[in-house]
């Protein structure tokens, strides 16, 4: 079954030190993959897709299909960084008409100043 | 544009009650969703739609209803509210098929006592 797996419920890092969100996954065919954020009162948002291979605010994730990881990293975390961050897959339904995410547990980060 | 919206922002219910809770967006997708967030175990999804006249069942939606009339409403009903079904409700939409990024509304946090 395909699954995402966030490791760490809560990380904690102080201001300027890098920091990783581990996010594995289980899928049998060909992955798409997203990091979505929530800061304190607001709604979900995207933060990035490991088909656009971009940075975004600092973060970047590469797709490891060797080890199904999607790690999101930033090598040196701001305080305005602190949210809830959420590994998501995106995976054809079974009728084949259209795409579903599936949502990790997600990891609460807090960068302490 | 207003882009995805929920309401109400708040409920509480009493066990046994039935509800709605509206989502609309103008952002002309075909495809939306109704997730749940509880604490630790991520978002999952309740229902799904791929356009109007169309919708399917999530990871968890026994207890709740939906239908589609148009496309620009996706509304989720409870038909007998129980505590378990306390929980924020996130209404999410995607382009076609739902590749891509999703837009989340805001939430609605219900609470059943």
């Amino acid at each position: 079954a395909q699954r995402v797996t966030q490791p760490e419920k809560l990380l904690s890092v102080f201001k300027g030190a890098p920091v990783e969100l581990k996010c594995n996954y289980s899928y049998s065919g060909s992955p798409e993959l997203f990091w979505y954020v929530q800061y304190s009162r607001q709604r979900l948002q995207l933060l990035l897709r490991h088909i656009s291979r971009e940075s975004i605010k600092g973060f970047t994730a590469d797709l490891n299909k060797g080890e199904t990881s999607f790690h999101l990293k930033k090598p040196f975390a701001q305080e305005e960084d602190s949210a809830m961050y959420y590994c998501a897959l995106s995976q054809i339904i079974s009728s084949g008409s259209a795409r579903q995410l599936t949502f990790g547990s997600g990891t609460q980060l807090t960068v302490l100043p | 544009n207003a882009g995805v919206t929920q309401t109400p922002k708040f409920q509480v219910l009493k066990t046994g009650q039935s509800m709605t809770l509206q989502c609309a967006q103008d952002m002309n997708h075909e495809y939306m969703s109704w997730y749940r967030q509880d604490p630790g175990m991520g978002l999952r999804l309740i229902h799904y739609s791929v356009g109007a006249g169309i919708t399917d069942q999530g990871e968890v939606p026994n207890g709740y209803n939906v239908s589609r009339s148009t496309t620009e409403d996706f509304p989720l009903r409870l038909l007998s509210a129980a505590p378990s079904q306390t929980s924020v409700y996130f209404c999410a939409t995607n382009r076609a098929g739902g590749y891509g990024e999703q837009f989340f509304g805001p939430g609605t946090r219900l609470t059943v006592l």
